[in-house]
């Protein structure tokens, strides 16, 4: 069965400091892969995604992310955060011919000002 | 333009209660998805219509959930004899026909069931 598993539930960081959020996704054919984030009393929106091309992906807000085929992840980075970016964000994929997302568990940033 | 559209944004019922759940896509967008979101998890797919005809139903819980899209437009996700358990967020998103394409989506109805 497809799964999602981001490693870091709860992250704390200081405005300006780089930000890394693990994804690692267990699929063996083609996925599409997302991340979603989650600002406090909103809802869902995409920071970016991959079909296909280059691996790196740029989102809105500055984020980006690596497709790392042999190591099954696509982990979202971002060089300098900024308290804005407290939220809750979201890992997922599409796999194979399914149009549902399988979703991680999240991982919720809070960023001191 | 407008975004995806759920009401009630709260609904509070007794156990054994129905309730009907409601979702309004965006204008135009053939593929309407269901998920549910219980605290500290992510969203977890319930039901993915393309047009009016439920593609893939495989995540309903159990058959006191159902869900509609009769015309194509509005859905309804309608659950029975509701149980604590069900207590959660529901979403709905919506997003172009086709494989891949981004789905948008809703402010969600927090469910709770006492």
């Amino acid at each position: 069965a497809q799964s999602v598993s981001q490693h870091n539930h709860h992250v704390i960081l200081s405005e300006a400091a780089s930000l890394e959020l693990g994804c690692n996704y267990s699929y063996g054919g083609t996925v599409n892969l997302f991340w979603y984030v989650q600002y406090p009393g909103q809802h869902l929106q995409l920071l970016l995604k991959y079909f296909s091309g280059d691996p790196l992906v740029k989102g809105i807000k500055g984020f980006e992310a690596e497709f790392i085929k042999s190591k099954f992840s696509f982990n979202l980075r971002k060089p300098s955060v900024q308290w804005s970016d407290t939220a809750e964000y979201f890992c997922a994929i599409n796999a194979g011919n399914n149009r549902k997302l399988i979703w991680g568990l999240g991982t919720s940033l809070a960023v001191n000002p | 333009g407008a975004g995806v559209s759920q009401t009630p944004s709260n609904k509070v019922t007794e156990k054994g209660k129905y309730v009907e759940l409601r979702c309004d896509p965006i204008s135009g967008h053939t593929a309407l998805y269901w998920y549910r979101q219980s605290l500290g998890q992510g969203p977890e797919f319930l039901i993915y219509f393309q047009g009016t005809g439920a593609a893939d139903d495989s995540g309903l819980p159990n058959d006191r959930f159902f869900a509609v899209r009769p015309e194509g437009s509005v859905s309804t996700l309608k659950i029975q004899r509701t149980e604590r358990g069900d207590s959660a967020v529901y979403l709905c998103a919506s997003s172009r026909g086709g494989f891949g394409h981004e789905q948008f989506f809703g402010p969600g109805t927090r469910l709770t069931v006492l």
